[in-house]
């Protein structure tokens, strides 16, 4: 199994909700990763995970929040967001930090 | 800095003739990594270059690390249809926890 599965593949939230963005993957990869891709931009990194440890936050702004609960699973909790942040959230994983990527095919994020 | 320049940014080819992308740094590179997005797609990987002068090749794809490790191209002979999409160098860092920062990236369309 060489997949990372995101979920859901679309979201649409207003500026007061609550979501949370998914990813998993079972290829025994131990660094996760969180970017976020604007159209016609190269992905920009939001956060790392190393062994299950919140390892880089990028700058990122609190109402993105990032969860590893396990090994396979990683978590992007929203809340609170702004129009700007409508993007492409992609989760991908490697090996270990530094290593070539395996992206999933991302959740298209609006928010109104 | 952190950026590895990425040009063109933008390329327009009849199909059957020849592409090549470049990126460039200011600073030594441990290795570059290349990805290819299609259009609505996600990031995959294509080839990682780790050693000074280093020349790959995947059927039409040559991909070459300088002598310097300082810049890389990516060359694509006779293209076809199916390499549309934008082509992205990414470098790793790994005194800042291994993150993986993308070059702005190389939209190719080529017209039959």
């Amino acid at each position: 199994d060489t997949e990372v599965t995101q979920t859901p593949k679309h979201l649409v939230m207003g500026m007061t909700n609550k979501k949370s963005l998914k990813c998993e993957q079972h290829m025994g990869h131990r660094a996760m990763y969180w970017y976020k891709q604007k159209a016609k931009k190269p992905p920009e990194l939001m956060f790392v995970y190393s062994y299950e440890k919140l390892s880089i936050n990028e700058s990122v702004p609190s109402r993105f929040s990032p969860e590893c609960p396990n090994s396979s699973l990683l978590n992007l909790h929203l809340h609170a967001l702004q129009p700007e942040d409508s993007a492409l959230y992609l989760c991908a994983s490697s090996h270990s930090r530094g290593e070539k990527l395996f992206f999933g095919s991302g959740t298209q994020l609006s928010v109104l | 800095g952190q950026q590895v320049m990425q040009i063109p940014q933008y390329q327009h080819v009849q199909e059957g003739e020849d592409f090549t992308t470049y990126c460039n740094s200011s600073t030594t590179l441990s290795n570059i990594q290349w990805y290819k997005q299609r259009p609505g797609g996600h990031p995959v990987f294509l080839i990682q270059l780790v050693k000074s002068g280093e020349v790959k090749k995947q059927k039409r794809l040559t991909f070459q690390f300088g002598e310097a490790k300082k810049n890389s191209s990516l060359h694509i002979t006779a293209t076809q249809t199916t390499d549309v999409g934008t082509y992205f160098c990414g470098r790793p860092f790994y005194n800042q926890g291994g993150k993986l920062i993308f070059g702005q990236g190389t939209e190719l369309s080529v017209k039959p």
